[in-house]
């Protein structure tokens, strides 16, 4: 099956830094999200990203397909983005996720 | 719209009872899918069911079971319940293959 690797594990970061996240597919894909996961568990949709770059406010992605991996970028980060933040790509709909990185955002 | 729901938050079981986890989907959602999330495996997929047909299925044991209803709810059971089964379950539902899911808030199972 497919392989999601995540990197960095952990990220400390000052408020107002600017910071990219990385996840690493082993198999080409059709489907890829990302997710913040908030204190209490739930999975919050960020992008839906398969190719390309999207943006959102202070975070962005991009998805480079053909070299299997896919980028969140979160510019002058705030306390509030502290959590941990899962890739997952899907083949049929069951999503694979790499192990997350945690990111704590110091103010 | 309303998002996906999950009932119970929480549930305190002890090791060889059973136990049922509900999920609704977003409105006109027909594909819901179960994951477990746990610190030592990580979020992995349990099973996925679209129009009341299991579609496909996660390695976990026949213990763990689950079934679809017409109006596209969502139910997995646990049977002989494990203290290796505690776990947030999370379910998560799309209209079909290929679309963005989205997470419910998750069931957290603790058992004792």
């Amino acid at each position: 099956g497919i392989q999601v690797e995540q990197s960095p594990p952990d990220l400390i970061l000052q408020e107002g830094a600017n910071s990219t996240l990385r996840c690493n597919f082993s198999d080409s894909v059709n489907n890829l999200q990302w997710f913040h996961q908030n204190p209490w568990g739930q999975l919050i949709n960020l992008f839906y990203i398969p190719s390309g770059t999207k943006q959102n406010g202070r975070l962005s992605a991009t998805t480079v397909a053909t070299e299997r991996y896919s980028l969140l970028y979160i510019s002058s980060s705030q306390t509030t983005d502290s959590g941990v933040y899962f890739c997952g790509t899907a083949a049929g709909n069951k999503l694979t996720f790499g192990g997350g990185t945690r990111v704590l955002v110091k103010p | 719209k309303a998002g996906v729901t999950q009932t119970p938050r929480y549930l305190i079981k002890t090791r060889g009872q059973q136990v049922t986890l509900s999920c609704s989907p977003i409105s006109g959602h027909r594909s819901v899918s179960w994951y477990q999330q746990t610190p030592g495996q990580g979020l992995q997929f349990l099973f996925e069911y679209f129009s009341e047909t299991q579609r496909n299925k996660g390695n976990f044991p026949g213990r763990f079971s689950g079934r679809q209803f017409s109006n596209s709810r969502s139910e997995m059971n646990v049977s002989t319940l494990e203290l290796g089964d505690s776990a947030l379950y999370l379910c998560a539902s799309s209209p079909d293959r290929g679309y963005e899911q989205y997470f419910g808030p998750g069931t957290r199972l603790t058992v004792t």
